[in-house]
């Protein structure tokens, strides 16, 4: 099946500085790629969609200006977290789809804990 | 009302007994219904994906969704304790759009 891949899968951070989590699909090719992120017992919220060679697609109250999408090539999109603050602490999710695939592959995750 | 309602349990079970889990949901548009089991601290893993209303089966694992009524189902047989995990039900209105997820139910099946 479609791998999709994270790194890091955690990372603790001092408040203020910026964190950069790579999503990667392993054996295809993603066309779009989408961020969530995931609070303690909460569902899966969805960030932002990013389509290769394109500027991502923001949901309503998340800042584009503190979460940097980048999606430069059809296997890999980064999410950069700018000046981290603890409340930005959370479980980031990355997944990915093909044109022509209707479902999307998820990414284990990549767990940010700002001090 | 949240677009997406999913009872967030826990629901706890014995060995081998069947398992039901449900979403309702508020958006007549959405056309595409998925379940995804995720491990603690861990990402979603695709179980089952439906279009439109219907059943469908795989294994232990049986989806129904029933538009006119906004309500789909997830039904698990034979109940193993490695099924023990939060079911997440995720829905969308086009294929290959963004999910919207239900919170998810938490399983434990004990041996």
């Amino acid at each position: 099946g479609a791998v999709v891949s994270q790194h890091p899968s955690w990372v603790i951070c001092k408040s203020g500085t910026s964190v950069k989590i790579e999503c990667r699909s392993l054996d295809f090719q993603a066309t779009t790629m989408f961020w969530y992120r995931q609070f303690p017992k909460q569902s899966l919220m969805l960030m932002a969609t990013s389509n290769e060679g394109s500027k991502a697609t923001y949901e309503q109250g998340v800042e584009k200006d503190k979460f940097l999408i980048n999606h430069a090539s059809l296997t890999l999109s980064t999410l950069t977290v700018t000046s981290a603050h603890p409340e930005d602490s959370s479980f980031y999710i990355c997944s990915a789809r093909w044109d022509s695939q209707e479902t999307q592959y998820f990414g284990p995750g990549t767990r940010l804990l700002v001090l | 009302q949240k677009e997406v309602e999913q009872d967030p349990g826990p629901l706890s079970v014995p060995e081998g007994a069947i398992v039901s889990l449900n979403c309702t949901y508020s958006n007549s548009a959405f056309q595409y219904f998925m379940w995804y089991r995720q491990y603690s601290r861990k990402g979603p893993e695709l179980l089952m994906y439906t279009y439109s209303s219907g059943n469908k089966e795989d294994g232990r694992f049986t989806a129904q969704v029933d538009k006119s009524s906004k309500y789909i189902s997830l039904f698990i047989r034979d109940s193993q304790p490695s099924d023990s995990a939060t079911y997440l039900c995720a829905m969308s209105n086009q294929a290959g759009t963004a999910l919207i997820f239900g919170k998810g139910t938490t399983l434990s099946v004990s041996s």
